[in-house]
């Protein structure tokens, strides 16, 4: 069974501060990860996607992966009160299947 | 561009009663996912359609739930008979490759039973 682990929070973090938020996977056929951000009551939105290993920066969100370790990561700059949601991480296979879903980290930034 | 459309929104159903989902992918995306997600954990892939083609359902759970897409545009999601462990939201995304096969979620369907 293909898992995808992140530390379920809640992760609190002061307005203006970096919020990191991780994600290991088991599967080592995995070829596309991707961070969503799911609002209280709402549907998952995409943030960002990374396929290489290395850093990929997008505004505020830094996604870094690390293949060899089997792990991701997104780092939210110069954090707001707006970011306060829950974080899922995702990773499929090259073909765009086995999509496998995180349990998702919840994030509060306080002001 | 119209997004991902699911009805209904809510609805409530006793265990052992059947009940059925609807949902209309954007327009043009060929991918159409259907996922469960329980409260406070991640979505669950349930069936991946390409077209009106099965991709991936090994997580359905098919002694109740059944999803077509006929004609490789709108699909239904069913569960018969319905169990309390059922209560979720049910999500319906689609994609296509022009978009980099970002998935776009549709608001989903609280199923909750009693």
């Amino acid at each position: 069974q293909k898992e995808v682990e992140q530390n379920s929070g809640p992760l609190s973090v002061p307005e203006g501060a970096i919020a990191s938020l991780n994600c290991t996977y088991s599967d080592r056929g995995s070829q596309s990860f991707f961070w969503y951000r799911q609002y209280s009551g709402k549907s998952p939105e995409l943030i960002m996607f990374i396929y290489s290993n290395g850093d990929k920066e997008d505004g505020r969100f830094t996604a870094q992966l690390n293949k060899a370790s089997q792990y991701v990561s997104l780092l939210i700059r110069d954090s707001q009160p707006s970011d306060s949601a829950t974080y899922l991480c995702a990773v499929n296979n090259n073909y765009g299947q086995n999509f496998v879903f995180g349990p998702g980290t919840r994030l509060s930034v306080l002001p | 561009e119209a997004g991902v459309a699911q009805s209904p929104r809510y609805k409530i159903i006793e265990k052992r009663q059947s009940v059925a989902f609807w949902c209309n992918p954007i327009s043009g995306h060929a991918t159409l996912y259907w996922y469960q997600q329980i409260l406070g954990q991640g979505p669950k892939l349930l069936i991946q359609f390409q077209n009106n083609g099965v991709v991936d359902d090994s997580q359905l759970p098919k002694d109740r739930f059944s999803a077509e897409r006929l004609k490789g545009v709108d699909s239904t999601l069913k569960i018969q008979p319905a169990k309390l462990e059922d209560s979720a939201v049910y999500l319906c995304a689609s994609s296509s490759v022009a978009a980099n096969n970002e998935q776009f979620f549709g608001p989903g369907t609280r199923l909750t039973v009693l």
